[in-house]
């Protein structure tokens, strides 16, 4: 089954300890992206990543990080989260970006991340 | 600033019935405009995808129009069930560089009642 897959779906920690949230596809889909949605603001863009080896910022990047050594995996690295991270946490791929595109773009199930 | 604005914010209306959803956007230059559908506590699901050059296009019970001249959007539902119950988000992407940069809006909450 085509699918993004997202772990953990739910977790609580606590301020400065470090986590990742992984991301995978099994689509071989070449962009891949990180989202935030917090009540009353949308989702907004973290980071995304055109293809392996190549990331950029979205539009809220401060306090995390991202990487893309293999096509299937974008995890999703939070060096020393802070409460104003807390919210849900979506990954999404799609085959192809790029101008003329109008593939359709997957998302995962979510992760709730609680920072205390 | 790229915006997204849609309306209404939420929409009670009854099972079977008609509904049309809003967005208006200001997004330059405007690459091709989504509209996606996001159950509680799920990640958000394809609906239809829409370039410059359309002007409608049909999921199903839905129907996508967009009107690149006034830069608004409509989602219409037609014959309303009680799974259509859910957030509707558009999303609207500009071209740069040879990507895209998506802007979302905050989506319309519908709740549709038996």
């Amino acid at each position: 089954e085509a699918q993004v897959t997202q772990n953990p779906r739910y977790l609580i920690t606590v301020t400065g300890k470090k986590l990742t949230v992984t991301c995978s596809q099994n689509m071989n889909h070449e962009y891949m992206s990180w989202y935030r949605q917090d009540p009353g603001l949308g989702l907004r863009q973290i980071y995304y990543s055109m293809n392996v080896e190549v990331t950029d910022k979205g539009d809220v990047p401060e306090g995390y990080k991202v990487s893309r050594k293999e096509k299937r995996n974008f995890p999703l690295i939070l060096e020393s989260p802070s409460p104003n991270q807390t919210s849900l946490y979506f990954c999404a791929s799609s085959l192809r970006w790029h101008f003329t595109s109008t593939d359709t773009q997957y998302f995962g199930p979510g992760t709730r991340l609680t920072v205390l | 600033k790229n915006q997204v604005e849609q309306s209404p914010q939420s929409l009670i209306i009854l099972e079977g019935k008609n509904c049309t959803l809003q967005c208006n956007y200001t997004v330059s230059p405007f690459s091709n405009l989504r509209w996606y559908k996001q159950d509680t506590g799920r990640g958000p699901v394809s609906l239809t995808i829409m370039t410059f050059s359309e002007n409608t296009k049909s999921n199903g019970r839905y129907t996508a129009t967009l009107d690149a001249d006034t830069k608004q959007s409509s989602l219409h539902i037609t014959a309303s069930q009680l799974s259509d119950s859910a957030s509707y988000i558009c999303v609207v992407s500009a071209t740069t560089g040879g990507s895209y940069i998506p802007t979302f809006g905050r989506g319309t909450s519908l709740i549709v009642h038996p």
